[in-house]
């Protein structure tokens, strides 16, 4: 069935250092794929998102990179700072079905 | 605007009662989704509407859950019979239009506790 994995499930970096968290989806048929960052008790936010048309998307310090060739796609937060901890989500969805499936989740620590 | 808002926050029941939880989605958004989120875990579907029919329930555990949105709006979440293993956040998200690559925007969700 449809799946997709995350890893790694946790990641602590120094304040100032890139954090990458790498996911890989099973069905080929994806299209566009959001990652989202959840803070303790509050509702997930989407923070970046990339569609299947184009490798490579970046917004500021976060940046995401698709390979659809090996379905994998991965979140690249640069100069992290300590309100970039949090748990982050990547998620694979496909024209027709709606609904999106999520990793399992990435907890961030930057420590200061 | 407004976001998506859901109530309750917190709901406590016991084990065998029945509870309802509510969505409201943003303004205009014709889609709306709900997603159950465990600890420790990413949301997992469990049914999207397009206006007021139900586009795909794939993801409903068992016949215990069941969804409405009667009016293309207002969304509620209905669980008979609750287990403690019906535990969990309830997340409902909303999105412009159906089809994939729009952007789903979630709500607070509804954190249920079944004791």
């Amino acid at each position: 069935g449809e799946n997709v994995e995350q890893h790694p499930s946790t990641l602590s970096v120094q304040e100032g250092d890139s954090a990458v968290i790498k996911c890989t989806y099973s069905d080929s048929a994806s299209n566009y794929f959001p990652w989202y960052k959840q803070e303790l008790g509050k509702r997930p936010q989407l923070i970046i998102d990339i569609r299947s048309n184009v490798g490579e998307k970046k917004d500021q310090r976060i940046a995401v990179t698709l390979n659809k060739t090996a379905k994998h796609f991965s979140l690249h937060i640069t100069e992290t700072q300590p309100e970039d901890s949090a748990v982050y989500f990547c998620a694979a969805s496909k024209g027709g079905t709606y609904k999106y499936i999520f990793g399992t989740g990435t907890r961030l620590k930057v420590l200061a | 605007g407004a976001g998506v808002s859901q109530t309750p926050s917190n709901k406590v029941t016991e084990k065998g009662k029945y509870v309802e939880l509510r969505c409201d989605p943003i303004s205009g958004h014709t889609a709306l989704y709900w997603y159950r989120q465990s600890l420790g875990q990413g949301p997992e579907f469990l049914i999207y509407f397009q206006g007021t029919g139900a586009a795909d329930d794939s993801g409903l555990p068992n016949d215990r859950f069941f969804a409405v949105r009667p009016e293309g709006s207002v969304s509620t979440l209905k669980i008979q019979r609750t287990e403690r293993g019906d535990s969990a956040v309830y997340l409902c998200a909303s999105s412009p239009a159906a089809g994939g690559g729009e952007t789903q925007y979630f709500g607070p969700g509804t954190r249920l506790l079944v004791l």
